[in-house]
Protein backbone atom coordinates (compact mmCIF):
# COMPACT_ATOMS: atom_id res chain seq x y z
CA UNK A 1 0.00 0.00 0.00
CA UNK A 2 0.92 3.46 -0.66
CA UNK A 3 2.62 5.48 2.08
CA UNK A 4 3.45 9.26 2.53
CA UNK A 5 5.60 10.48 5.53
CA UNK A 6 6.49 13.95 6.90
CA UNK A 7 7.92 14.07 9.49
CA UNK A 8 8.29 18.06 10.58
CA UNK A 9 5.46 18.80 12.42
CA UNK A 10 6.39 22.74 12.07
CA UNK A 11 9.29 24.89 11.46
CA UNK A 12 10.29 28.05 11.59
CA UNK A 13 12.45 30.04 9.23
CA UNK A 14 13.11 33.48 8.77
CA UNK A 15 12.02 35.51 5.98
CA UNK A 16 14.37 35.50 2.77
CA UNK A 17 16.23 32.20 3.70
CA UNK A 18 15.62 28.71 1.90
CA UNK A 19 13.56 25.89 3.57
CA UNK A 20 13.61 22.30 2.81
CA UNK A 21 10.32 20.31 3.57
CA UNK A 22 10.87 16.91 4.06
CA UNK A 23 8.51 14.08 2.63
CA UNK A 24 9.51 10.32 2.29
CA UNK A 25 7.32 7.66 0.62
CA UNK A 26 6.58 4.13 0.15
CA UNK A 27 5.45 2.04 -2.82
CA UNK A 28 5.46 -1.05 -4.49
CA UNK A 29 4.66 0.55 -8.10
CA UNK A 30 7.42 1.87 -10.25
CA UNK A 31 4.77 4.27 -11.83
CA UNK A 32 3.54 7.03 -9.38
CA UNK A 33 3.33 10.97 -9.33
CA UNK A 34 4.55 13.16 -6.68
CA UNK A 35 2.74 16.14 -5.65
CA UNK A 36 3.50 19.35 -3.35
CA UNK A 37 0.40 21.03 -2.15
CA UNK A 38 0.28 24.33 -0.14
CA UNK A 39 -3.08 24.79 2.07
CA UNK A 40 -3.42 28.68 3.86
CA UNK A 41 -5.45 29.19 6.67
CA UNK A 42 -7.82 30.06 4.51
CA UNK A 43 -8.49 26.17 3.63
CA UNK A 44 -8.09 25.67 0.20
CA UNK A 45 -5.51 23.20 -1.31
CA UNK A 46 -3.04 25.13 -3.84
CA UNK A 47 -0.99 23.18 -6.22
CA UNK A 48 3.01 23.62 -5.78
CA UNK A 49 5.46 21.26 -8.20
CA UNK A 50 4.97 17.25 -9.87
CA UNK A 51 7.58 15.28 -10.02
CA UNK A 52 6.80 11.44 -12.00
CA UNK A 53 8.54 8.53 -10.91
CA UNK A 54 10.88 7.76 -14.37
CA UNK A 55 11.59 11.93 -14.36
CA UNK A 56 15.28 12.24 -14.86
CA UNK A 57 15.30 16.18 -13.72
CA UNK A 58 14.46 17.53 -10.59
CA UNK A 59 11.13 19.93 -10.81
CA UNK A 60 11.47 22.83 -10.43
CA UNK A 61 8.41 25.78 -10.38
CA UNK A 62 10.04 29.55 -9.74
CA UNK A 63 11.12 29.41 -6.19
CA UNK A 64 9.98 26.12 -5.49
CA UNK A 65 11.79 22.55 -6.52
CA UNK A 66 12.11 19.11 -5.51
CA UNK A 67 14.89 17.15 -4.33
CA UNK A 68 13.71 13.47 -5.72
CA UNK A 69 15.98 10.88 -4.88
CA UNK A 70 14.67 7.91 -5.71
CA UNK A 71 17.05 5.16 -4.40
CA UNK A 72 16.01 7.20 -0.44
CA UNK A 73 12.18 6.98 -1.65
CA UNK A 74 12.07 10.95 -0.82
CA UNK A 75 10.77 14.11 -1.98
CA UNK A 76 11.73 17.03 -0.14
CA UNK A 77 10.33 20.65 -1.36
CA UNK A 78 13.28 23.34 -1.05
CA UNK A 79 11.34 26.97 -1.32
CA UNK A 80 14.50 29.80 -1.92
CA UNK A 81 14.20 33.17 -0.51
CA UNK A 82 11.35 32.39 1.29
CA UNK A 83 8.70 34.78 1.70
CA UNK A 84 6.23 35.89 4.66
CA UNK A 85 3.07 34.66 2.59
CA UNK A 86 4.38 31.56 2.20
CA UNK A 87 3.36 30.60 6.14
CA UNK A 88 0.80 28.20 5.77
CA UNK A 89 0.58 24.27 5.89
CA UNK A 90 2.34 22.21 3.09
CA UNK A 91 1.35 18.73 2.26
CA UNK A 92 3.56 16.14 0.33
CA UNK A 93 1.15 13.87 -2.33
CA UNK A 94 1.60 10.82 -3.83
CA UNK A 95 -0.29 8.63 -6.87
CA UNK A 96 0.28 5.94 -8.23
CA UNK A 97 -0.25 4.50 -11.86
CA UNK A 98 -0.45 6.09 -14.94
CA UNK A 99 -3.99 7.63 -14.75
CA UNK A 100 -4.98 10.86 -13.03
CA UNK A 101 -8.17 8.94 -12.12
CA UNK A 102 -5.85 7.88 -9.61
CA UNK A 103 -6.73 8.78 -5.92
CA UNK A 104 -3.44 10.63 -4.21
CA UNK A 105 -3.17 9.88 -0.84
CA UNK A 106 -1.49 13.09 1.38
CA UNK A 107 1.16 12.73 4.38
CA UNK A 108 0.89 14.79 7.57
CA UNK A 109 1.56 18.23 6.59
CA UNK A 110 4.21 20.57 7.90
CA UNK A 111 3.24 24.05 8.83
CA UNK A 112 5.57 26.54 7.71
CA UNK A 113 6.22 29.48 10.15
CA UNK A 114 8.03 32.67 8.45
CA UNK A 115 9.79 35.01 10.36
CA UNK A 116 9.68 39.14 9.31
CA UNK B 1 -6.60 26.91 -15.29
CA UNK B 2 -8.61 24.22 -14.17
CA UNK B 3 -11.26 25.21 -11.87
CA UNK B 4 -13.66 23.19 -9.10
CA UNK B 5 -16.10 24.70 -7.50
CA UNK B 6 -17.28 23.59 -3.98
CA UNK B 7 -20.84 24.76 -2.40
CA UNK B 8 -21.60 25.61 0.49
CA UNK B 9 -18.56 27.03 1.89
CA UNK B 10 -20.12 27.12 5.11
CA UNK B 11 -23.06 24.87 6.79
CA UNK B 12 -24.52 25.20 10.03
CA UNK B 13 -27.17 22.87 11.12
CA UNK B 14 -28.80 21.18 13.68
CA UNK B 15 -28.17 17.33 14.48
CA UNK B 16 -30.08 14.75 12.94
CA UNK B 17 -30.65 17.09 9.78
CA UNK B 18 -28.63 15.46 6.09
CA UNK B 19 -26.61 18.24 4.46
CA UNK B 20 -25.31 18.01 0.82
CA UNK B 21 -22.33 19.64 -0.92
CA UNK B 22 -21.84 20.00 -4.16
CA UNK B 23 -18.96 19.79 -5.96
CA UNK B 24 -18.41 21.38 -9.69
CA UNK B 25 -16.08 21.22 -12.91
CA UNK B 26 -16.20 24.47 -14.17
CA UNK B 27 -14.26 24.51 -17.27
CA UNK B 28 -13.43 20.79 -17.90
CA UNK B 29 -15.09 17.11 -17.67
CA UNK B 30 -14.29 14.87 -14.79
CA UNK B 31 -15.14 11.19 -14.70
CA UNK B 32 -13.66 11.01 -11.47
CA UNK B 33 -13.75 12.91 -8.38
CA UNK B 34 -12.45 12.85 -4.81
CA UNK B 35 -13.84 13.48 -1.43
CA UNK B 36 -11.68 13.99 1.40
CA UNK B 37 -11.92 15.14 5.21
CA UNK B 38 -9.88 17.34 7.14
CA UNK B 39 -9.96 17.77 10.91
CA UNK B 40 -8.37 20.78 12.70
CA UNK B 41 -4.75 20.44 11.85
CA UNK B 42 -4.44 17.21 10.37
CA UNK B 43 -4.13 15.67 7.04
CA UNK B 44 -6.47 15.36 4.09
CA UNK B 45 -8.66 11.87 4.41
CA UNK B 46 -9.75 10.43 1.54
CA UNK B 47 -12.67 9.25 1.88
CA UNK B 48 -14.17 8.64 -1.81
CA UNK B 49 -13.73 8.12 -5.23
CA UNK B 50 -16.83 9.59 -6.94
CA UNK B 51 -17.00 7.95 -10.54
CA UNK B 52 -19.46 9.43 -13.15
CA UNK B 53 -22.53 7.15 -14.00
CA UNK B 54 -21.73 4.75 -11.46
CA UNK B 55 -20.89 3.75 -7.88
CA UNK B 56 -18.24 5.12 -5.91
CA UNK B 57 -15.52 3.71 -4.08
CA UNK B 58 -15.35 4.13 -0.50
CA UNK B 59 -12.16 3.83 1.31
CA UNK B 60 -11.99 1.59 4.53
CA UNK B 61 -14.19 2.35 7.66
CA UNK B 62 -16.43 5.47 5.70
CA UNK B 63 -19.96 4.53 6.18
CA UNK B 64 -21.70 4.17 2.74
CA UNK B 65 -24.71 4.61 4.61
CA UNK B 66 -23.60 7.43 6.22
CA UNK B 67 -21.84 9.64 3.20
CA UNK B 68 -24.06 9.47 0.10
CA UNK B 69 -22.32 10.33 -2.73
CA UNK B 70 -23.50 10.69 -6.86
CA UNK B 71 -21.95 11.28 -9.69
CA UNK B 72 -24.86 12.13 -12.17
CA UNK B 73 -22.98 14.06 -15.09
CA UNK B 74 -19.46 14.93 -15.77
CA UNK B 75 -19.45 18.06 -13.92
CA UNK B 76 -20.97 17.73 -11.06
CA UNK B 77 -20.57 14.84 -7.63
CA UNK B 78 -22.37 15.51 -4.42
CA UNK B 79 -21.91 14.32 -1.11
CA UNK B 80 -24.48 14.07 1.36
CA UNK B 81 -23.99 13.85 5.62
CA UNK B 82 -27.48 11.97 6.47
CA UNK B 83 -28.70 12.74 9.60
CA UNK B 84 -25.49 14.27 10.94
CA UNK B 85 -24.08 14.82 13.89
CA UNK B 86 -21.88 16.46 16.16
CA UNK B 87 -18.96 14.02 15.31
CA UNK B 88 -19.41 14.72 11.36
CA UNK B 89 -18.59 18.03 11.85
CA UNK B 90 -15.51 19.03 9.79
CA UNK B 91 -13.83 20.63 6.89
CA UNK B 92 -14.72 18.45 3.52
CA UNK B 93 -13.01 19.00 0.18
CA UNK B 94 -13.37 17.79 -2.91
CA UNK B 95 -11.21 17.62 -5.75
CA UNK B 96 -11.16 16.37 -9.70
CA UNK B 97 -9.21 15.60 -12.72
CA UNK B 98 -9.91 15.92 -16.12
CA UNK B 99 -10.80 12.65 -18.00
CA UNK B 100 -7.94 10.61 -19.75
CA UNK B 101 -5.22 12.33 -17.95
CA UNK B 102 -2.29 11.24 -17.33
CA UNK B 103 -0.69 10.91 -13.64
CA UNK B 104 1.21 13.99 -14.02
CA UNK B 105 -1.92 16.07 -13.81
CA UNK B 106 -2.40 17.29 -10.63
CA UNK B 107 -5.66 17.61 -8.89
CA UNK B 108 -7.96 20.51 -8.48
CA UNK B 109 -9.39 21.10 -5.64
CA UNK B 110 -12.60 22.95 -4.70
CA UNK B 111 -12.88 25.69 -1.48
CA UNK B 112 -13.79 23.24 0.69
CA UNK B 113 -17.04 22.94 3.07
CA UNK B 114 -16.70 23.72 6.97
CA UNK B 115 -19.56 21.65 8.43
CA UNK B 116 -20.29 22.35 11.99
CA UNK B 117 -23.60 20.47 13.52
CA UNK B 118 -24.91 22.17 16.57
Amino acid sequence: AQKITQTQPGMFVQEKEAVTLDCTYDTSDPSYGLFWYKQPSSGEMIFLIYQGSYDQQNATEGRYSLNFQKARKSANLVISASQLGDSAMYFCAMREGYSSASKIIFGSGTRLSIRP
Amino acid sequence: GAVVSQHPSWVICKSGTSVKIECRSLDFQATTMFWYRQFPKQSLMLMATSNEGSKATYEQGVEKDKFLINHASLTLSTLTVTSAHPEDSSFYICSASGTGGYSNQPQHFGDGTRLSIL
